[in-house]
């Protein structure tokens, strides 16, 4: 029930084109849906957050989809550009549990080709 | 921003020997830390809780006589590897929250290789 599963494994897309990214978790307890993006031999990074009573929320050209009923959520990238090729995460958490644990899903390596 | 930082960024020993990563929080101080283990192409396994002045909280299957964790200070985990043998490499990650901010923060991860 702690699990985050995560699809595509992987995923090459054109520049310009838009890349998709899907996570479903079981735990409803989980209140706090961060996105990571990692590239090779760096920790994670924090790129976008959303908590499960806002549907939606966009920052510049990464926007997260979320369905609560579902338990789904999603990282769509815009106009995906070489520079956003990188392994993504998404991961969930109880912020109510001051300080608990990340959860991570299994990752998505994406290449964005010229 | 908030910033973690691990030291050393990579480290090569002998198996048998026993390694030491640092885990500082730079600006901010932490109760508690996280600490992550990453195989190649895999995602970040939590290996264990780093909480201050008290023994730190190891997930299912990590061995903590292997694995040693001093929390000492609001600002430093340490996490010691002992007696390191070549399935230990790996990349070893820690993170850390600041108050009550929902937003954990990352070191940059130690490349581990034993050989």
């Amino acid at each position: 029930q702690q699990q985050v599963k995560q699809s595509p494994q992987s995923l090459i897309v054109q520049k310009g084109g838009i890349s998709i990214i899907n996570c479903a978790y079981e735990n409803t307890a989980f209140d706090y849906f961060p996105w990571y993006q990692q590239f090779p031999g760096k920790g994670p990074a924090l790129l976008i957050a959303i908590r499960p009573d806002v549907s939606e929320k966009k920052e510049g050209r990464f926007t997260i989809s979320f369905n609560k009923s579902a338990k789904q959520f999603s990282l769509h990238i815009m106009d995906s550009q070489p520079g956003d090729s990188a392994t993504y995460f998404c991961a969930a958490r109880n912020v109510k549990t001051s300080y608990d644990k990340v959860i991570f899903g299994p990752g998505t390596s994406l290449s964005v080709i010229p | 921003g908030a910033v973690v930082s691990q030291h050393p960024s990579w480290v090569i020993c002998k198996s048998g020997t026993s390694v030491k990563i640092e885990c500082r929080s730079l600006d901010f101080q932490a109760t508690t830390m996280f600490w992550y283990r990453q195989f190649p192409k895999q995602s970040l396994m939590l290996m264990a809780t780093s909480n201050e002045g008290s023994k730190a909280t190891y997930e299912q299957g990590v061995e903590k006589d292997k694995f040693l964790i001093n929390h000492a200070s609001l600002t430093l985990s340490t996490l010691t590897v002992t007696s390191a043998h070549p399935e230990d490499s790996s990349f070893y990650i820690c993170s850390a929250y600041r108050g009550m901010d929902t937003e954990a923060f990352f070191g940059q991860g130690t490349r581990l290789t034993v050989v």
